[in-house]
């Protein structure tokens, strides 16, 4: 099976950074993503890594060590409207060859004046 | 990206009565997968719904009790049968658009409340 660990909670302030790590294991690993989720709405997609290295998406970053079975999400320059949940998820092959994304427990985010 | 539209929004049931949701979206997908979210927790994988053949469903979960149909590219339905109160959540419709890729695309949720 698969199993991913995240904080549960974590609290910043308005302007500041972030990180958010993620640590997984599992086999068949292809690639881990974040997702992002405001109460009462459905997950977004934020970012996908498939290989080690940092990918950047406007203030949103992400990063991933497959050595280490490790990822995080860098958010920059925080805003309040980014209080949200967010999931690190990870993709898998199984062995009837099928995808299938299993998600962490979430990271509640509280961004504060 | 793929826009899902999911209905019902919401409902309210009795016990020991099914409910089926239906997913439509508006362009083929390769994947679509049907997952269960309590409120403030995580989101739990039922079964990835795979066209013109038996679903797939992950451990803990089983066709007699969530049947799932997938006719063709754009379509799918989930059905919770015979529910009980422990049956209550928000049931997620989820595309991903080509089998390579890393980014799923969620329906806005069907929120079953079973009494």
């Amino acid at each position: 099976g698969q199993s991913l660990e995240q904080p549960s909670e974590v609290t910043a302030v308005e302007g500041a950074i972030v990180q958010i790590n993620c640590t997984y294991q599992t086999s068949g690993f292809y690639g881990l993503s974040w997702y992002q989720q405001h109460d009462g709405g459905a997950p977004t997609f934020l970012s996908y890594n498939a290989l080690d290295g940092l990918e950047e998406t406007g203030r949103f970053s992400s990063f991933l060590s497959r050595s280490d079975s490790y990822g995080y999400l860098l958010l920059q320059e925080l805003q309040m409207k980014d209080s949200a949940s967010y999931f690190c998820a990870v993709r898998v092959l199984n062995s009837g060859g099928y995808q299938k994304v299993t998600f962490g427990i979430g990271t509640k985010l509280q961004v504060i004046p | 990206s793929a826009v899902i539209s999911q209905k019902p929004s919401r409902d309210i049931c009795q016990r020991g009565t099914s409910l089926t949701i239906q997913c439509q979206v508006d362009s083929q997908v390769t994947m679509m997968f049907w997952y269960r979210q309590q409120p403030g927790q995580s989101l739990t994988l039922i079964a990835t719904a795979n066209q013109g053949s038996e679903a797939t469903y992950e451990s803990g979960f089983v066709i007699d009790k969530f049947p799932i149909s997938r006719p063709n590219l754009t379509f799918s339905t989930l059905t919770v049968s015979n529910m009980s109160p422990e049956d209550s959540s928000i049931y997620l419709c989820s595309v991903a658009q080509g089998p390579n890729t890393g980014e799923l695309f969620f329906g806005e949720g069907s929120r079953l409340t079973v009494l």
